[in-house]
């Protein structure tokens, strides 16, 4: 089982909402993900938080705003979203950054349908 | 633009047989290589992550990596009905010193399909 926990699993949101998505992780990694994935396509990455702080956006639309309240929770506060962003989106976790073989874990990922 | 190819399939392999999954990237510095599984509807799973040349084995996996040629691979022998999914390719790239506001990244393959039939 993994130890990246995600919440909701599922999530039903209008376009004009603003809701959240939650991950936790209790493996003592310093390093967290955000993932986005449509079906029948890879994941993409879409921020890195190392040490709580943010190092990667990947040119993300601000409609997704990231937050890391400490190193064991990682946020996704969604706003004003379109239907093309309904994916299934992975939190994600690693020891670290800058080591050979970091792994990456991923929770079971937060089902989202914009409607 | 760090790019990561994998044979689209899909591959279709009868139960017992090797299945043979490969990939290559672009960047010759890459240090860290991993295979994910993933079934319809669920997260990636890790399977295997190797980082020297040459080949790692766990149970029926078998990991190879060859960093001259780009290439890393996975078998898996004496496939199971269970083993069908789509099994991911994925490089670590890792930009800069961390110290000076570097960071790495996971960059995945588009994936190959595996059925294994019974």
């Amino acid at each position: 089982d993994t130890e990246v926990t995600q919440t909701p699993k599922h999530l039903v949101m209008g376009m004009t909402n603003k809701k959240s998505l939650k991950c936790e992780q209790h493996m003592g990694h310093r390093a967290m993900y955000w993932y986005k994935q449509k079906a029948k396509k890879p994941p993409e990455l879409m921020f890195v938080y190392s040490y709580e702080k943010l190092s990667i956006n990947e040119s993300v639309p601000s409609r997704f705003s990231p937050e890391c309240p400490n190193s064991s929770l990682l946020n996704l506060h969604l706003h004003a979203l379109q239907p093309e962003d309904s994916a299934l989106y992975l939190c994600a976790s690693s020891q670290g950054q800058g080591s050979t073989g970091n792994t990456i874990y991923f929770g079971e990922g937060s089902w989202l349908t914009v409607v | 633009q760090k790019e990561v190819e994998q044979n689209s399939g899909p591959l279709s392999v009868p139960e017992g047989a090797i299945a043979s999954l490969n990939c290559t990237y672009s960047d010759q510095g890459s240090q860290s290589f991993f295979w994910y599984r993933q079934y319809s509807g669920k997260s990636p799973e890790l399977i295997m992550f190797i980082y020297s040349n040459g080949d790692k084995e766990d149970g029926r996996f078998t990991a190879q990596l060859n960093k001259a040629s780009q290439y890393v691979s996975l078998l898996i022998r004496d496939s199971q009905p269970s083993d069908s999914a789509t099994y991911l390719c994925a490089v670590n790239y890792f930009g800069g010193r961390i110290s000076q506001g570097g960071s790495e990244k996971l960059v995945f393959g588009k994936g190959t399909k595996l059925t294994v039939n019974p």
